[in-house]
């Protein structure tokens, strides 16, 4: 299975602040077919974790262009800026190029 | 609007087995993939496996195989997990998601306890 590590564990932000997330995978996350399914999640306190990122730097539909995903390959990384309130909880990557799909330890955003 | 509800969760006896369904709505179930994902009391988030649209082929995790299967009925606009010998390590959160390479919309779970 595609390893993937999520660093820092935990972040503190104040609000209007910039934070970055990495996330690296233990093998390149490149299909077959050219793209790179590396998705990121926010998970907000008592909710299921909702999709802000797909395919590396696609936001979601709906989702804010505060975030930005890049990276190629077998690192990434999620930028998050003017960090507001509602932006705070925790964050995964995951993969899904290969079976089985797999995700990272999760990064939890907090206020400093 | 898209909509996954999940329900069939609650306390289970090791060794028994249990049926999930989520219900989906504002989109034509038919056309999508769909998959389950779980999420440990630690937080830990875990593929289970999906289901080609017309439900024709499914993926599981390795270590889940032989204990889940993956189904659907595209009449009712339902995906289904079915769990058998359950055991303690099952105990989690179940989501629904709507996807495959991308795992789009998540339902708000179901959660299994699994304790005698």
């Amino acid at each position: 299975d595609v390893v993937m590590t999520q660093t820092p564990v935990s972040l503190s932000v104040s609000l209007g602040g910039q934070v970055s997330v990495s996330c690296r995978s233990s093998q390149s996350l490149v299909h077959n077919n050219g793209n790179t399914y590396l998705s990121w999640f926010l998970q907000k306190p008592g909710q299921s974790p909702q999709l802000l990122i797909y395919k590396v730097s696609n936001r979601f539909s709906g989702i804010s262009d505060r975030f930005s995903g890049s990276g190629s390959g077998t690192d990434f990384t999620l930028k998050i800026s003017r960090v507001e309130p509602d932006d705070l909880g925790v964050y995964y990557c995951g993969q899904g190029t290969q079976w089985p799909w797999t995700f990272g330890g999760g990064t939890k955003l907090e206020l400093k | 609007e898209v909509q996954l509800v999940e329900s069939g969760g609650g306390l289970v006896q090791p060794g028994a087995s249990l049926k999930l369904s989520c219900v989906a709505s504002g989109f034509t179930f038919s056309d999508y993939w769909m998959s389950w994902v779980r999420q440990t009391p630690g937080k830990t988030m875990e593929w289970i496996g999906d289901i080609k649209y017309d439900g024709s082929y499914t993926n599981y995790a390795p270590s889940l195989k032989n204990r889940f299967t993956i189904s659907r009925d595209n009449a009712k606009s339902t995906l289904y997990l079915q769990m058998s010998n359950v055991r303690s390590e099952d105990t989690a959160t179940y989501y629904c998601t709507r996807g495959t390479t991308v795992l789009d919309f998540w339902g708000p779970g179901t959660m299994v306890t699994v304790s005698s």
